[in-house]
């Protein structure tokens, strides 16, 4: 199955800042997606970043704060614009591999002060 | 939105004990995945069902797909400590994109 590498594993921002998070996979994935996940809780899906095209939100989510980018199949960045501390949160990207199911990145773990 | 309901939120179990957690949909499904996620770590993939009625086994786990494909459960024989993490259903409705449960936490007694 394929292998997803994310970065920055970690990070702690200021509130009003932007970050930008990346995943590479290491074979072409047909569908990513991005998560979000509150430590103790389920995943909730922001978005699908489609290739060469505008990402498909989930209600709740909005390109202007999220804005994603997938210029190719197998990288793909998340923005997390203007911060604030409710977006303390953990991000996490996921590519469809057929049969092995989504593989996931190790997760990105954003603090905002 | 579409939703999965999974149940239970927590379960404490002694070592060598067993464990189920269930899934349920309102409507039907065209697929159901199974993930576990260690503490710190993030969602691994498990199995996916996709037939009627269909059941798998992976050594101590059996995962089985409801007949009307609404339902779902994953039950494992004589946990042991290497089994605990939060286990996740994950449905789809045929868009590809995964909804997941609220998953259950499975903590273990050694």
């Amino acid at each position: 199955s394929a292998v997803i590498s994310q970065k920055p594993s970690r990070d702690i921002c200021q509130r009003g800042t932007s970050l930008t998070i990346q995943c590479q996979v290491d074979s072409q994935v047909t569908m990513m997606f991005w998560y979000r996940q509150q430590p103790g809780q389920s995943l909730t899906l922001i978005a699908t970043a489609n290739q060469g095209s505008e990402a498909t939100y989930e209600s709740g989510f909005v390109i202007d704060k999220f804005p994603i980018s997938r210029p190719n199949l197998t990288f793909s960045t998340l923005t997390v614009s203007n911060m604030s501390p409710e977006d303390s949160s953990i991000y996490l990207c996921s590519g469809e591999t057929g049969n092995y199911g989504y593989t996931f990145g190790s997760g990105t773990r954003l603090t905002v002060v | 939105g579409q939703q999965v309901m999974q149940i239970p939120q927590y379960q404490h179990v002694q070592e060598g004990e067993d464990f189920t957690t269930y899934c349920n949909s309102s409507t039907t499904l065209s697929n159901i995945q199974w993930y576990k996620q260690r503490p710190g770590g993030h969602p691994v993939f498990l199995i996916q069902l996709v037939k009627s009625g269909e059941v798998k086994k992976q050594k101590r786990l059996t995962f089985q797909f409801g007949e009307a494909k609404k339902n779902s459960s994953l039950h494992i024989t004589a946990t042991q400590t290497t089994d605990v993490g939060t286990y996740f259903c994950a449905a789809n409705w045929g868009a590809q994109k995964l909804v997941f449960g609220q998953g259950t936490r499975l903590t273990i007694n050694p």
